[in-house]
């Protein structure tokens, strides 16, 4: 089945240690799209890439960049990861559908 | 500011109960209006709505938008404790890139 796959599910930091998420998909969108959310709030929208083209949101932190190496991946890293980070990091793609597909989250926690 | 908002913030109803969950926003052009389902894991693609008045239905969900009053409302009748999650409205905007802005979201809890 066409999806959106996250990797890890969960993943644990310490305090400061850069982290990599995982994100692909086999629906060949050519949108793809990292969101923070954390407990009890909304998802909010870090960054996205349409095709290549990479677009930050303005008041995403320096602290998180992002890769798309190519059509089917995308990864979020995270440089030095404080505990105001810790939160489900959700990927999604979109096509010219009008909507967006998610993946499972990323739940990360710092420690 | 564009700004989506979510009414009630959370619901207790017991199974059997029929629920309005309304979203009303402040944006002007925006392509579609999308609810989504979430438990305990990534959002679930529920409805779109593009044109005022039309609703959708599937199952005993159904939504309508009226733009309006720049508000939409998610009907669920005969709940079920499978029911109980968030329920996010989020309306695209964003053109080429289907942006989507995303309301506080409504707590629904089933009781049995």
């Amino acid at each position: 089945d066409a999806m959106v796959i996250q990797n890890p599910r969960y993943q644990v930091t310490q305090f400061g240690k850069p982290v990599t998420l995982s994100c692909s998909q086999t629906l060949n969108h050519n949108v793809m799209y990292w969101y923070q959310q954390k407990s009890s709030q909304a998802p909010k929208l870090l960054f996205h890439y349409y095709d290549k083209d990479f677009n930050n949101e303005a008041d995403t932190p320096d602290n998180f960049q992002s890769r798309r190496p190519n059509t089917s991946f995308c990864f979020l890293d995270i440089r030095s990861p404080g505990l105001g980070d810790a939160a489900m990091y959700l990927c999604a793609t979109s096509s010219n559908s009008y909507t967006q597909y998610f993946g499972p989250g990323t739940r990360l926690t710092v420690l | 500011e564009d700004k989506v908002v979510q009414s009630p913030l959370s619901l207790v109803v017991h199974e059997g109960d029929t629920v309005t969950l309304n979203c009303s926003y402040e944006v002007t052009n925006f392509r579609s209006l999308l609810w989504y389902k979430q438990e305990k894991k990534a959002p679930t693609f529920l409805f779109m709505l593009t044109s005022s008045g039309i609703e959708k239905k599937s199952g005993r969900l159904s939504s309508i938008l009226d733009k309006k009053e720049l508000f939409s409302i998610l009907n669920i009748t005969a709940t079920q404790t499978g029911d109980s999650a968030v329920y996010l409205c989020a309306l695209n905007y964003g053109g080429a890139t289907n942006k989507l802005i995303f309301g506080t979201g409504t707590l629904l809890a089933v009781q049995p």
